[in-house]
């Protein structure tokens, strides 16, 4: 089975600070993918980044940065200096390597105070 | 990424009326896939498409949904008796060489009333 918990449903933090979003997965697959979406107020579903996971290098970019442990079945997401333009709901998402389907999280609702 | 559309971008209906869903995706996209999200709950997938078939649905997408790209470009869901429950957003989702990475449409958000 397929599976990914966020277990924060909502965080709120003070603009400037660093705040980490929590994913676990679980996936009998040997094979698979994630990936961090970011939705604004607005609504739209916006990429962040896709990981594999033969692939356990940490990625940065910009204030951004994901930190993928196989061994915890973690993939999580830091925000580095929080902006108030971060406040969003932030999806993480699973999709194993067969099959289609994507299985996302229950998202964490990040705010961002002034 | 190029930019797909989806039309309507907002649809009122009465229950039991039948709504038709369109996304125009780019030439270059290998699957397609719909997804629903309830207002303030979680992404569902509904279904998944591929070389002019269905290759995976959900539990959801039952026989009152059907998907179809009728002439090659636009990818439409199709809602035949809408329920109150129907009420979400809609989104259309497709994954492109070489990235394959997913990417959204902006939505359509469906009111049944």
């Amino acid at each position: 089975a397929q599976k990914v918990t966020q277990a924060q449903t909502e965080i709120s933090v003070v603009e400037k600070e660093d705040v980490t979003l929590d994913c676990v997965y679980e996936t009998r697959d040997t094979t698979y993918y994630l990936f961090w979406y970011k939705q604004p107020p607005s609504g739209e579903l916006v990429f962040l980044i896709r990981r594999n996971s033969f692939d356990e290098q940490n990625e940065i970019s910009g204030r951004y940065s994901w930190n993928f442990q196989k061994s915890t079945s973690s993939f999580n997401f830091t925000i580095t200096a929080s902006q108030v333009v971060d406040s969003a709901v932030y999806f993480c998402a699973l999709k194993g390597g067969t099959g289609n389907q994507f299985y996302f999280g229950t998202g964490t609702s990040l705010t961002v105070i002034p | 990424e190029p930019e797909v559309t989806q039309t309507p971008s907002h649809q009122v209906t009465q229950m039991g009326q039948e709504v038709i869903l369109r996304c125009v995706p780019i030439s270059n996209h290998l699957y397609f896939y719909w997804y629903r999200q309830i207002l303030g709950q979680k992404v569902e997938f509904l279904v998944s498409f591929y070389n002019n078939e269905i290759s995976e649905k959900s539990e959801i997408f039952d026989d009152q949904f059907s998907v179809e790209r009728p002439d090659g470009s636009n990818f439409t869901l199709k809602i035949r008796s809408t329920k109150l429950e129907d009420s979400a957003m809609y989104f259309c989702a497709w994954v492109g060489r070489p990235s394959y990475e997913q990417y959204f449409g902006p939505g359509t958000r469906l009111t049944v009333t």
